[in-house]
């Protein structure tokens, strides 16, 4: 079964630091691009960063750039997102999202496979 | 950056309803959009990509149009399952955007 699982959320002070994992299967993980969207409460689905198969290509949103990093294990069948500077307005859940394609390299798409997501909560 | 307005912000409709939802792109995008649905606590489901193509597995009941600016999400008689949260998303260029949903609800 293709499947991505988050992991990692939880409650954080402003202007601390967080790392989300997201675990894949059921596909050959080193061919798709990975994308991280998140959603406030309440709220829409917002974009935060994307990265190519081999991590040549890396893409940030504005509200997050400087201050998260994306990243890949391919080994580890794994995605990341370091998060610091945490603010306020970054609490959200966060989905790993899949590209559509394999074998797109630095090129966007719409996401085919999603995970449950996980909570990040910034509050003192 | 490429803005992404859906229309209307929420419709009310009967099982068995025809439902229509657009999305307007603030500069040209070709065929480079996708639907998605979403329910309650769950992540998105992709329905349609590159503006008119089902994803596996999705009803034919569902069906996209649309390119360059202007773009629709058509279901053509509502089922029970069908009320959710639906969004636009262009996959033109970085930064990626989404619309900001329409919430169809039972009337």
């Amino acid at each position: 079964e293709v499947q991505l699982v988050e992991s990692g959320g939880g409650l954080v002070k402003p202007g601390g630091s967080l790392r989300l994992s997201c675990a894949a299967s059921g596909f050959t993980f080193s061919s798709y691009s990975m994308n991280w969207v998140r959603q406030a409460p309440g709220k829409g689905l917002e974009w935060v960063s994307s990265i190519s198969s081999s991590s040549s290509y890396i893409y940030y949103a504005d509200s997050v750039k400087g201050r998260f990093t994306i990243s890949r294990d391919n080994a580890k069948n794994s995605l990341y997102l370091q998060m610091n500077s945490l603010r306020a307005e970054d609490t959200a859940v966060y989905y790993c999202a899949r590209i559509c394609r394999a074998g797109v390299v630095g090129a966007p798409d719409a996401f085919d496979i999603w995970g449950q997501g996980t909570m990040v909560t910034v509050s003192s | 950056d490429i803005q992404m307005t859906q229309s209307p912000s929420s419709v009310s409709a009967s099982v068995g309803d025809r439902v229509t939802i657009t999305c307007r792109a603030s500069q040209g995008i070709s065929s480079w959009l996708a639907w998605y649905q979403q329910k309650p606590g769950k992540a998105p489901k992709l329905l349609i990509y590159a503006a008119s193509s089902l994803q596996s597995g999705v009803p034919s009941r569902f069906s996209g149009s649309g390119s360059g600016t202007d773009f629709t999400l058509t279901i053509s008689s509502l089922q029970p399952e069908d009320f959710a949260t639906y969004y636009c998303q262009q996959a033109n260029s970085f930064p990626l955007g989404f619309g900001q949903g329409t919430k169809l609800e039972i009337k």
